[in-house]
């Protein structure tokens, strides 16, 4: 496997399931992200861990709940969501502060709340 | 902060046609910047970025882009556009201590036949 992989690519859930998302990045970086994209909406940012420590945590609400057991492995624990979470999303990766700034994405997990 | 504006979230071209999608930033900081382009149910894939040096990128699949500090822009181009250039191009900004993405709103490239 190269590059950030995610599983799955696809997931239907009820509001009152419990599932997760996975990411797994394979270029040795050291940060990781959750986004959140929405039909019409900006990319949201969700979750960012830096060494496996959660950095930034934009008011997201407590049915998401991430996980970084570590540097490459992200995970997104989904509880009890609504039908407005459905949604395409995506995991990044990058190195922090060795001037490669850029962020490299997975495929996405598309999420349907029924 | 920074921010970045695209202006246009449609943009149609014809296939042969030039290609020219606009991005302005605000930042406090010197800025990084990127274009990504994402296909329909794909991840963001990077087509291109500043960091400092040549003021004018080249990425993948013929693009570049030129930072121009004067104007606050980095506005993306091709010359030639093809069928498969067809997706949603999304700038973004960074800069300061950490390298977390602002990204615009995107726009999606339609190339008409």
């Amino acid at each position: 496997e190269t590059g950030v992989t995610q599983t799955p690519r696809h997931l239907v859930m009820g509001m009152t399931n419990k599932k997760s998302l996975k990411c797994e990045q394979h270029l040795g970086h050291n940060a990781m992200y959750w986004y959140k994209q929405s039909a019409k909406k900006p990319l949201e940012l969700m979750f960012v861990y830096s060494l496996e420590e959660r950095v930034e945590n934009n008011s997201v609400p407590s049915r998401f709940s991430p996980e970084c057991p570590n540097s490459s492995h992200l995970f997104l624990h989904l509880h009890t969501l609504q039908p407005e979470d459905s949604a395409l999303y995506l995991c990044a990766s990058s190195q922090v502060r060795s001037g490669l700034y850029e962020q490299y994405f997975g495929p996405g997990t598309r999420l349907t709340v029924t | 902060a920074q921010s970045v504006t695209q202006l246009g979230s449609h943009v149609s071209v014809s296939e042969g046609a030039l290609v020219l999608l606009r991005c302005n930033y605000s930042s406090s900081v010197p800025p990084y910047l990127f274009w990504y382009v994402q296909y329909p149910n794909q991840g963001l894939q990077l087509l291109l970025k500043y960091t400092t040096g040549a003021t004018l990128v080249k990425g993948i699949n013929g693009f570049e882009a030129e930072f121009k500090k004067s104007e606050t822009s980095f506005h993306l181009t091709k010359p030639s556009a093809h069928m498969s250039d067809a997706a949603e191009y999304f700038c973004a900004v960074s800069g300061g201590a950490t390298n977390k993405l602002i990204f615009g709103t995107g726009t999606l490239l339609a190339v008409q036949p």
